[in-house]
Parts: C-alpha cells; structure tokens; sequence
C-alpha cells in the first residue's frame, strides 16, 4: 500500500465518544486525505492537507477535525462519534495532486 | 455541479467478455479523470486515467473512452478474467490546478463469471 498505514485497522466505539485516526507515511508526500466510503456514495473527501499544519475541508467535513503537525503523519478525529459516521475510513497521499495512493483503511463502528 | 454519476451499480460478465462501465459528470472544469480498482478489504488502486484532450487511453486490456462534448468518460475491460472481480471507481478532479480534490462516483460491483 504504497508505505501508507492505518491505525487502528478495526474499533468500536460508543456514541459520544471522542475518536482519533492516524494515517502514517514512509514516502514523504506533500499531500494527504482523508474519505469515508459508504454504499452507494463511494468515496467522500473529508479533510485534506497541502503540507504540514496546512488542512482544508472536504464536502463532508462536519463533525471531524484533523491535523498535520509531521509530514508522515495526518490525524482524523471525531469529537463526539455518532451513528452515522460508522464507515470506512480511508487515508491517501499523493506527491502531484492527482494520482492518489490509499492506504488500507480503518472500519469504525459507532454503537 | 460536482457530481460524478456512474452506472451499473453492478455487473455480471463471463469469462472473456467485454465490461463496460460508464460515468457522467457535469462541471467542465475537471482536467483529471482517473479509475480505481478496488478489492475487498483493500485501498482502492488506480488503473487508468485520462485527461480532456485525449478521446481514448489504452493499458493493457483496460480502455478509457472520453467524450468531452456529451461529458461522460467509460471504462472498457476486454477479455475480462475472474481475477478482475472487484469495485471499480470512476472520478474527477481539477488535477494539478487545485489540491487535487477527488469526485468520486457511486461504485460499480463486477463479477466475472469463469
């Protein structure tokens, strides 16, 4: 997966609950990104970075807030998790803007 | 304005057969129209892309088609093989002009039968 981790690969949570995911990079790529994949939407760009401490919102950006204080590393958190942001969460980095590399994903279930 | 439609939502092909799959998108400034492949469990994976100037993009058994004046861009897989069973993925993007945001579309399920 193009030296891109995930972690936690697999959590579930409660509603309410404060949640953090961590995309982690070996190729020192300038951009990354974070999607949710649900059926019937594909996937969806949540948050996105253009470089260290620089982010901006994807089309569905509420409810989640990252940051981007390393280049390796871009974190997704969930304030207070709902249901509906059970999913599947993807990271991918890219160094042209336009072929993206996807990591292999975190599942989250949000009781 | 942003919307990327894809259709079939799922397909069954035999063994050597042609699979195509379409896609359709509305804003004219997208430059970057890539297809991903997807296994279960897995990151999607791109395929192929292709940009407005061009009407066709051959790799190997794997086709783009553009049209720019109907704005709709399909995915042709000839001979297709078992082991091509997957979810693919068309999208769009305004490519190296902005960050590099994708649209994606809905997903296509395809089977291919032995």
């Amino acid at each position: 997966d193009a030296g891109i981790t995930q972690s936690p690969r697999h959590k579930v949570t409660e509603t309410g609950t404060p949640v953090t995911l961590r995309c982690h990079q070996t190729e020192n790529h300038r951009y990354m990104y974070w999607y949710r994949q649900d059926p019937g939407h594909g996937l969806r760009l949540i948050h996105y970075s253009y470089g260290v401490k620089d982010t901006d919102k994807g089309e569905v950006s509420d409810g989640y807030s990252v940051s981007r204080s390393k280049t390796e590393d871009f974190l997704l958190t969930l304030e207070s998790a709902t249901s509906s942001q059970t999913s599947v969460y993807f990271c991918a980095i890219s160094s042209t803007r336009e072929e993206q590399f996807f990591g292999p994903g975190t599942r989250l279930t949000v009781l | 304005q942003q919307q990327v439609k894809q259709s079939p939502q799922s397909l069954i092909v035999q063994k050597g057969g042609i699979s195509i799959i379409n896609c359709a998108y509305e804003n004219t400034a997208f430059d970057y129209f890539p297809w991903y492949q997807q296994f279960p469990g897995k990151g999607p994976a791109l395929l192929i892309a292709i940009r407005p100037d061009v009407s066709e993009k051959k790799e190997g058994r794997f086709t783009i088609s553009f049209n720019k004046s109907a704005k709709q861009f399909s995915l042709h897989i000839m001979d297709s093989q078992p082991g091509d069973s997957a979810t693919y993925f068309c999208a769009a993007s305004f490519g190296s002009s902005n960050t590099g945001k994708l649209i994606f579309g809905q997903g296509t399920t395809l089977q291919v039968k032995p």
